[in-house]
């Protein structure tokens, strides 16, 4: 089993729509779990994180965590082309020295008009 | 506004030469990461560092060593570059302790071994 499993995609939306992205995890001591959004041929960028179980928005943007279920998502509310992009769902992991993150293989999203 | 730079964009090298890939940062942060990234296998963790002079292991260390000499800088090397280590290899930083803000990445570079 994978540290950190996402559908690799593409997932498809029309803009305006609702993007739904999904992503699990088997270290039930991850701490801390984060979304970034890579665009072809770019590095990734930060755009969300959280820690706590429930939901967490920042703009059109929502993340949530169930830790009990190993599962955290994320929400992209009136989706746009400009969002049509990978994004890599990274989950925290403390060694001996210090926060590592661990990144799933990423879904990619497609804002269709 | 804060900075991950990496030396080359893009690396053209042949098979059995040492290569090195650099990274700077200014943000004063003490972690700093070595990432490869390959279609469908996602970004795979090979060095990381947590203090000037200290090392730790990946996922998939084999083929590479890492120097950290000063805390800005953080260095990859490919001891004799193999086909199988063409890449985009990406160069992270982070706060110590800090799951907190995730990693700042560096732009990449992208290294072909011919």
């Amino acid at each position: 089993q994978k540290e950190v499993e996402q559908n690799s995609g593409p997932l498809s939306v029309p803009e305006g729509a609702i993007a739904s992205l999904n992503c699990t995890y088997s270290d039930r001591g991850s701490q801390s779990f984060f979304w970034y959004r890579q665009y072809s041929g770019k590095s990734p960028e930060l755009i969300m994180f959280i820690y706590s179980n429930g939901d967490k928005e920042d703009g059109r943007f929502t993340a949530q965590l169930n830790k009990a279920s190993q599962y955290v998502s994320l929400l992209i509310r009136d989706s746009q082309p400009s969002d049509s992009a990978t994004y890599l769902c990274a989950v925290n992991r403390v060694t001996g020295g210090g926060n590592k993150l661990t990144f799933g293989t990423g879904t990619q999203l497609k804002v269709e008009l | 506004d804060v900075k991950v730079t990496q030396s080359s964009r893009y690396l053209v090298k042949r098979t059995g030469e040492k290569v090195f890939l650099e990274c700077v940062q200014d943000m004063d942060h003490e972690n700093m990461f070595w990432y490869r990234q390959d279609p469908g296998l996602g970004l795979r963790l090979i060095y990381f560092s947590y203090d000037v002079k200290m090392k730790e292991k990946g996922d998939i260390p084999e083929g590479y060593s890492v120097s950290r000499e000063k805390k800005e800088r953080f260095s990859l090397i490919l001891e004799s570059a193999s086909t199988n280590q063409t890449s985009m290899y990406l160069c992270a930083s982070s706060l110590r302790d800090r799951g907190i803000g995730g990693y700042t990445f560096g732009s990449g570079t992208r290294l072909t071994v011919v």
